[in-house]
């Protein structure tokens, strides 16, 4: 069974741009989350997604947006980029966001310059 | 306020021994608690995860166990080998508010190195 894919894997934009990141889940799987990753923060809930309605959402500003697909696949935008959006995103899919184990893709490097 | 915590920032062990690295958390509404390991640049590989109506969980190599009363999570690696060395977060989550266990609360990462 394919593993969790994310796109692209590595990213650079320009303060003040936005971005879009991509994240397939596992087959069967239908809850994706999203996390952050910062050397200062650690790893950071982001958002939840479940049949498409956001389920739980971290503390980011809202400049962090999501949105999930009839086929689980998500998508996370950050809007109006700072430096300190620079950050390795993961995504990670489970059955249904009951006590089961989530399962991580390999990442996105978000470099803000 | 970090409700999961590795006081541990790093662990080295002689390979064949044992590893225990250590996870504490303050969050009592905390139920289901999973390790994973992670190289640089990659994502979190899960390893081993263990509910709260248990105090013991076995798989392979990997034990972990649960002391509820202290908040306290530990996970046993059985023999050590070069291959284990990578960081291990320990994370926790909780069905709050009713929603769902989608919320992961990770610990800030405990740095393995196993010596030949």
């Amino acid at each position: 069974k394919a593993g969790v894919t994310q796109t692209p894997r590595y990213l650079i934009k320009t303060r003040g741009q936005q971005v879009t990141l991509s994240c397939s889940p596992i087959s069967g799987h239908r809850s994706v989350s999203w996390y952050q990753q910062t050397p200062g923060q650690g790893l950071q809930f982001l958002f939840e997604y479940f049949s498409e309605t956001q389920r739980n959402k971290g503390n980011f500003p809202g400049r962090f947006s999501g949105r999930q697909f009839s086929n689980s696949r998500s998508e996370m935008n950050v809007s109006t980029l700072e430096l300190g959006d620079s950050a390795l995103y993961l995504c990670a899919s489970s059955l249904s966001g009951l006590p089961y184990e989530q399962y991580f893709g390999p990442g996105t490097r978000l470099t803000v310059t | 306020d970090q409700q999961v915590k590795q006081n541990s920032p790093s662990l080295s062990v002689q390979e064949g021994r044992i590893s225990i690295l250590n996870c504490d958390y303050t969050n009592s509404m905390f139920d289901y608690f999973l390790w994973y390991k992670k190289y640089p640049a990659e994502g979190p590989t899960f390893l081993i995860s263990i509910s709260s109506i248990k105090d013991k969980n076995e798989d392979g190599r990997f034990t972990v166990f649960l002391n509820k009363s202290a908040k306290h999570l530990s996970l046993h690696i059985v023999p050590s080998q070069p291959g284990d060395s990578a960081v291990y977060f320990c994370a926790a989550s909780s069905f709050a508010g009713g929603t769902s266990y989608g919320k992961l609360t990770f610990g800030q990462g405990t740095i393995l190195t196993v010596h030949p």
